[in-house]
């Protein structure tokens, strides 16, 4: 099983339409969750983090279910510009490893006219 | 530029010869880590360092690859005897904390060096 696991799509929708993202991680002693986003060859981008009690930025909602090991991701309105790979990451380290952030295969999304 | 930075952005060797990647932190950032993400595959975990410590290195390839950041100037990922396998996206990203009480700890990227073996 992997540490971390998306549905990779791709996933084409079109513009303002609500699209939902899941994930899934292995770790039930993960300490902290995270939304990236990667443009085609370039760096990932700290999308949001993701709290247990849940979050919202604007069109974007995360959900953190601890019990099932499950995350999630909403964006509402959907852009143009929202088109991109969305990766699932987690903190399962403690200690001197805490700094590893482990990453899913990611989930494509496009968004077209 | 107060964000991470990494040079060179494309590096080509022939097997055999070493690739040295750069990588300086965002400003006030004194933890580093270095990813790789081979071709159509998610990113790797390789190494976590702080300044003159390598903190965590289970991600790393145990010959040819290592690692550095020292007390002046920025990371280095060294790749002795590079081979057709190594050739990759290598992205460092940097954070400012990482113990876990009190931080989530964020890490921010820099653009990546595409290291091509020939």
């Amino acid at each position: 099983r992997k540490e971390v696991e998306q549905d990779p799509g791709p996933f084409n929708v079109p513009e303002g339409a609500t699209v939902a993202f899941n994930c899934t991680y292995s770790n039930s002693a993960s300490q902290s969750f995270f939304w990236y986003r990667q443009d085609c060859r370039k760096e990932p981008k700290l999308l949001m983090s993701v709290y247990s009690s849940g979050n919202e930025d604007g069109r974007f909602t995360a959900q953190l279910n601890r019990a099932s090991q499950y995350i999630s991701l909403l964006i509402r309105d959907s852009k143009l510009s929202d088109s991109a790979t969305y990766l699932c990451v987690v903190n399962m380290g403690s200690g001197t490893s805490y700094g590893k952030l482990t990453f899913g295969q990611g989930t494509i999304l496009t968004v077209h006219p | 530029n107060a964000g991470v930075m990494q040079n060179p952005r494309h590096l080509v060797r022939r097997r055999g010869q070493e690739a040295r990647l750069r990588c300086s932190p965002m400003k006030g950032h004194s933890h580093v880590y270095w990813y790789r993400q081979l071709p159509e595959e998610g990113l790797k975990f390789m190494v976590y360092l702080q300044k003159e410590n390598i903190i965590d290195e289970s991600g790393m390839p145990k010959e040819r690859f290592s690692a550095e950041f020292p007390k002046e100037g920025p990371s280095i990922l060294r790749i002795q005897q590079v081979v057709r396998g190594d050739s990759a996206a290598y992205f460092c990203a940097s954070s400012s904390r990482t113990h876990p009480t009190g931080t989530r700890n964020e890490q921010f990227f820099g653009p990546g060096t595409r290291l091509t073996v020939l």
